[in-house]
């Protein structure tokens, strides 16, 4: 199994902008999340999907994210407008949920920068 | 909400035992304790997850009390590459929703 995708690995773009921020999960897992990732906050849960509905998008920050899973096997996070302070690594994580702390597979993550 | 809290940072050489541990004073019944560990520029990867007692695999053992209000992760003879940040994760069940609280991590340096 190839594990999750993420892509692209790295963005850079300029404040104002669109990012749409891309995850394919591991085949046959049901959950897939979404978590923001520095050195000031730490690893933060932004939204976690189960059977591709959203369950729990509290740790979204603003109305600026959005989160989407259309099927199984794709998800996407967007943001517009960003700002400077969305820089940060954005993981998204899968896997086969019978409780909230069971296991999740990580992808390589998405570096971005807004400047 | 349940809240975790680890040391910061950690330092140890190779060939030694590394404990590292977590409280977590409210968790739930239901509620299993999972770490993880993180390398630069990768994500979190699982290394063991209990409920009670002990738990060991081909990685770690994971020690947990009676009253479940902590968790150490004990790495057996630790090498270089055992560099990481590990994170120790509890459920919480908040009102309607269960939310996933990550402890900020240990920054683990293995010296030479």
């Amino acid at each position: 199994d190839a594990g999750v995708i993420q892509s692209p690995r790295h963005e850079v773009t300029e404040m104002g902008q669109e990012v749409t921020l891309r995850c394919k999960p591991i085949s046959g897992h049901n959950s897939l999340f979404w978590y923001r990732q520095t050195m000031m906050r730490g690893l933060e849960l932004l939204i976690y999907f189960n059977n591709n509905v959203p369950i729990d998008d509290s740790g979204m920050p603003e109305d600026r994210f959005s989160a989407k899973m259309p099927n199984a096997s794709f998800s996407t996070l967007k943001i517009q407008p960003s700002e400077p302070r969305d820089s940060a690594v954005y993981f998204c994580a899968s896997g086969v949920q019978r409780e909230i702390t069971d296991t999740q597979y990580f992808g390589p993550g998405t570096r971005l920068t807004v400047l | 909400l349940a809240k975790t809290t680890q040391p910061i940072s950690m330092d140890s050489y190779e060939g030694q035992e590394v404990n590292i541990t977590c409280s977590h004073n409210n968790i739930a019944t239901n509620d299993y304790i999972t770490w993880y560990q993180q390398f630069p520029s990768q994500g979190p990867r699982f290394i063991i997850q209990g409920y009670k007692t002990k738990v060991t695999n081909e990685v770690a053992s994971l020690f947990i009390p009676a009253d479940r209000k902590s968790s150490t992760l004990s790495l057996p003879r630790v090498s270089l590459s055992d560099t990481a940040v590990y994170y120790c994760l509890v459920g919480d069940n908040a009102g309607n929703n269960r939310k996933l609280i990550w402890g900020l991590g240990t920054s683990l340096a293995v010296n030479p």
